[in-house]
């Protein structure tokens, strides 16, 4: 299994531009999340889901957008990117049943918003 | 909602010695407890967890306290090595609402 896989690794966006951060898993888990991590401040959740066409706004979620139309991948979309959204960026899954199970995440991807 | 406090936010030790991470918690609903470790450049990865039915739990070098009266859970690493450097993360959740995190320790075993 190759678990949480995200790409790109990295990306470099102009203010104004927009982008998809893709997160696939291969579990077949049917929790997935967003997260962002900015330096010394933690990850903060942008957008989870608990099933396929089902999906949660986070604390942080303006200026993303999510769908979930498959099981295996949650893509992240950023419009009109602002340099307030520089950040790494990370995807994670839990298996169904509960929000007590372990998570886990994908490598992260770094953005730049320059 | 939940707010999750840690402490400190780096950390160093001499490898042998031993290293204590503090997090409180603000939402006595949370009942679940988990330790992620963060290596450079990788994701976090669960280390252990605890619920609100046990007091204490280890594993091998790393053990977790929790006190619900006083809202307020632990990480214990004993005979830190030069692999336990890393960034660490405390969370909280009810079980019932996604895990929110604390803003992490960065531990650093000096050999």
């Amino acid at each position: 299994n190759a678990g949480v896989t995200q790409t790109p690794k990295f990306r470099i966006l102009k203010i104004g531009q927009s982008m998809t951060l893709q997160c696939t898993q291969d579990m077949n888990h049917n929790y997935m999340y967003w997260y962002r991590q900015d330096p010394g401040m933690g990850l903060k959740l942008i957008y989870y889901s608990v099933g396929a066409g089902i999906t949660d706004k986070g604390e942080v979620p303006n200026g993303y957008n999510v769908s979930r139309s498959t099981t295996e991948d949650f893509p992240l979309r950023l419009e009109l990117a602002a340099p307030s959204q520089t950040s790494v960026y990370f995807c994670a899954s839990t298996r169904s049943g509960s929000l007590y199970n372990e998570q886990f995440f994908g490598p992260g991807t770094r953005l730049t918003v320059l | 909602g939940e707010n999750v406090e840690q402490h400190p936010s780096t950390l160093s030790v001499q490898e042998g010695d031993s290293a204590v991470i503090k997090c409180t918690y603000s939402d006595s609903a949370s009942n679940y407890f988990p330790w992620y470790k963060q290596e450079l450049g990788k994701g976090p990865q669960l280390i252990i967890d605890i619920r609100s039915n046990v007091g204490e739990k280890k594993d091998q070098r790393i053990a977790v306290t929790l006190n619900k009266t006083a809202k307020h859970f632990s990480l214990h690493i004993t005979e830190t090595q030069p692999e336990d450097s890393a960034v660490y993360f405390c969370a909280a959740s009810s079980g019932n609402t996604p895990l929110v995190f604390g803003k992490g320790t960065r531990l650093s075993v000096i050999a």
